[in-house]
């Protein structure tokens, strides 16, 4: 069956280190791969979208890497800072519909 | 203006009330969504309306029932729900062709029924 897997842990980690989020998806080959952020008691919020045929895509501090032949994406944000805190959610699009990881709960400490 | 609003903020009904969730955007967006999510949870879709049409309903049970009455409104009425279905209802919009687009996401509305 289809599966999408992310983190399973929460990730702490210190100011100013980059932090690595992991994306796995199974049994399915997404065309499109979103990542999002969602603070507690909010709606998600778009970070970065990618294409199958983009190896990496920026923004700012942001980093995303989509590769289909490992079935996997990387989110990675740099020099991260305590407002990075949050759930970071991976969704490939399947079906004509995105279908949400169970998301990685970011922890930066000062 | 990129946002999604939704009201109520929180939302408290018996079993036997109806009651309903509203949602707007004025991104000109064509595809609006319905997700459901509990506490620790992913968004799980429930509804998809692409061009004011209903296009995904995803085995949803009758007592949610969506409704688009123009392009910028989204609504979910309830009725007769169970203590199970509490949680937070997200909406969503996006222009057409799902995951080829971001969607936006309103606040939520927290629906407790007791």
């Amino acid at each position: 069956s289809q599966k999408i897997e992310q983190n399973s842990e929460a990730l702490n980690i210190q100011e100013g280190k980059t932090a690595t989020l992991t994306c796995n998806y199974t049994n399915y080959s997404p065309a499109y791969l979103q990542w999002y952020r969602q603070d507690p008691g909010r709606g998600p919020v778009f970070l970065l979208l990618i294409r199958e045929n983009e190896k990496e895509k920026r923004k700012e501090r942001l980093k995303v890497t989509f590769d289909t032949t490992l079935k996997q994406s990387l989110f990675h944000i740099t020099a991260s800072q305590p407002a990075d805190s949050a759930t970071y959610l991976c969704a490939p699009r399947q079906g004509g519909k995105l279908i949400f990881g169970q998301g990685t709960e970011l922890s930066v400490k000062p | 203006d990129t946002e999604v609003t939704q009201t109520p903020k929180h939302l408290v009904m018996g079993m036997t009330n109806k009651k309903s969730l509203k949602c707007e955007q004025h991104m000109g967006h064509r595809a609006m969504y319905w997700y459901k999510q509990k506490a620790k949870k992913p968004p799980e879709l429930m509804f998809v309306y692409s061009y004011e049409k209903l296009s995904i309903n995803e085995s949803v049970p009758s007592r949610f029932s969506p409704e688009c009455p123009n392009s910028s409104l989204l609504n979910l009425h309830l009725h007769a729900l169970q203590p199970e279905d509490s949680a937070l209802y997200l909406c969503a919009s996006s222009q057409v062709q799902t995951g080829r687009y971001e969607q936006y996401f309103g606040p939520g509305t927290r629906l407790t029924v007791t």
